[in-house]
C-alpha cells in the first residue's frame, strides 16, 4: 500500500521551475521522504530525501510542510531531459532495523520546448 | 566510475526454463535489493540482503531465488516455480539497510518465448 499520493501528470515549460507535489498524510515521526526519477526503460535515480528540514542538493530542493504531511520537489531551472516519471516514497520499518521503500505510480513530468 | 551493473539488459526465457539475472556493485554497499516493475504499478520487493550470505524474502519472492557469496554481487534465479516472470527487473544498493538511499542499475528486460 502506497503511503504517498501524487498527482499522475504535471507539464512544465523549459527553463521555469518545476514543483512537484506529494502527500504523505500518515507519515511517522522517523519516516524519511524520498524522490527518486526514472526515465522510460531505464532504472530510479536517487534525487533527494529529508526528515524534517528542507534539503537542497544539486539538482533539487526538497520543501516537507512543518507538519510533514506534504512536501514538494523542486526542478529550479527544468530542462528537456527531466521529462520523467518522478516517485515520492516514504519508507516503512521492516525486517528489524532494516527500511522498505514503498513505490506508487509517481508522477510523469513532460518538459515543453 | 562506481556504480551498479546488471546484465543482460535483454533476456528471453522458454516455458520451464530456470534464467539468472547478473547484478555487480563496486559502490561497496552492504545491503543490496532486487524489485521487480510491471506496467500500471509500482516497483516490488522481491529479496533483500544486508550481508554477505543473508538475505530476506521480500513481497512477492515466490518463485525466485537469490545467493550473496560475495559483497559485490547479487544474482537472481527466475525459476520456472514463477509463473508470470515477463517484466522489468531492478537491482539496487545502499550503504545499510536503513535510512541511506537506495542506487539502482538500468535494468534486465525479461520475457517469455
Amino acid at each position: 500500500d502506497a503511503k504517498t499520493t501524487q498527482p499522475t501528470s504535471m507539464d512544465c515549460a523549459e527553463g521555469r521551475a518545476a514543483n512537484l507535489p506529494c502527500n504523505h498524510s500518515t507519515i511517522s515521526g522517523n519516516e524519511y521522504v524520498y524522490w527518486y526519477r526514472q526515465i522510460h526503460s531505464q532504472g530510479p535515480q536517487y534525487i533527494i530525501h529529508g526528515l524534517k528540514n528542507n534539503e537542497t542538493n544539486e539538482m533539487a530542493s526538497l520543501i516537507i510542510t512543518e507538519d510533514r504531511k506534504s512536501s514538494t520537489l523542486i526542478l529550479p531551472h527544468a530542462t528537456l531531459r527531466d521529462t520523467a516519471v518522478y516517485y515520492c516514497i516514504v519508507s516503512v520499518a521492516w525486517a528489524g532495523n532494516n527500511r522498505k521503500l514503498i513505490w506508487g505510480l509517481g508522477t510523469s513530468l513532460a518538459v515543453n520546448p | 566510475d562506481g556504480g551498479i551493473t546488471q546484465s543482460p539488459k535483454y533476456l528471453f526465457r522458454k516455458e520451464g526454463q530456470n534464467v539468472t539475472l547478473s547484478c555487480e556493485q563496486n559502490l561497496n554497499h552492504d545491503a543490496m535489493y532486487w524489485y521487480r516493475q510491471d506496467p500500471g504499478q509500482g516497483l516490488r520487493l522481491i529479496y533483500y540482503s544486508q550481508i554477505v550470505n543473508d538475505f530476506q524474502k521480500g513481497d512477492i519472492a515466490e518463485g525466485y531465488s537469490v545467493s550473496r557469496e560475495k559483497k559485490e554481487s547479487f544474482p537472481l534465479t527466475v525459476t520456472s516455480a514463477q509463473k508470470n516472470p515477463t517484466a522489468f527487473y531492478l537491482c539496487a544498493s545502499s550503504y545499510g539497510g536503513g535510512y541511506q538511499p537506495q542506487h539502482f542499475g538500468d535494468g534486465t528486460r525479461l520475457s517469455i518465448l
